[in-house]
């Protein structure tokens, strides 16, 4: 069964970048696009962007200037990376296979930002 | 403020049946882009509940369907158990933002 799995630092200073790993078990990364989901604390869900296998790329255009998200077949992960955050950007960070109707998702990892 | 509304809450008896409206406009469920739905319990990550506005994956129980039609979408809930209560989310594309979008969520209290 393919899981996903959200790794990275769970605290980032302001105006630092934030970077996040998707590791895929269970299957292939290849021939799937791939997305990243965040929910701040009490709130919704926001889209960020997705990646397809082949490397294309689509971003939330509020947080295009920011997002760079990028694959890695040979380890069979894709990456989040966010600049220049704020305490705005504090959320859990979901990875999930597939943009909309989404069928597998990661755990979710919390990231706060504060110094 | 979501490009997608939805009501904040709903709530419901068990066995009752409820439903969730997820309203748009002509950019995004208007334009025959697909709604889809997602249940996300408590601590947990969301779940896919539909898809392609209507469909439901293996595994989610026919007491979950879903509707479309002109610029909203619906979530209907039959026999509402109080393993239900969750929050619920739907989402589809829109052209204008040219990226995907989520409802506000509705919280679902069973009685």
């Amino acid at each position: 069964q393919e899981q996903l799995q959200e790794s990275g630092p769970g605290l980032v200073k302001p105006s630092e970048t934030l970077s996040l790993t998707c590791t895929v078990s269970g299957g292939s990364i290849s021939g799937y696009y791939w997305s990243w989901i965040r929910q701040p604390p009490g709130k919704g869900l926001e889209w960020i962007g997705y990646i397809h296998y082949s490397g294309s790329t689509s971003y939330n255009p509020s947080l295009k200037s920011r997002v760079t998200i990028s694959v890695d077949m040979s380890k069979n992960q894709f990456s989040l990376k966010m600049s220049s955050v704020t305490a705005a950007d504090t959320a859990v960070y979901y990875c999930a296979r597939g943009v909309g109707s989404s069928s597998v998702w990661g755990q979710g990892t919390l990231v706060t930002v504060s110094s | 403020q979501s490009v997608l509304t939805q009501p904040p809450s709903v709530s419901g008896a068990p066995g009752q049946r409820v439903t969730i409206s997820c309203t748009g406009s002509s950019s995004n469920i208007g334009a025959a882009y697909d709604v889809h739905w997602y249940q996300q319990l408590p601590g947990t990550a969301p779940k896919l509940l539909i898809y392609g506005n209507s469909n439901r994956p293996s595994g989610v129980p026919d007491r979950f369907s879903g509707s479309k039609s002109g610029t909203s979408a619906s979530l209907a809930i039959t026999g509402l158990q109080a393993e239900d209560e969750a929050d619920y989310y739907c989402q589809s594309y829109d052209s204008s933002l040219s990226g995907w979008v989520f409802g506000g969520g509705t919280k679902l209290t069973v009685l």
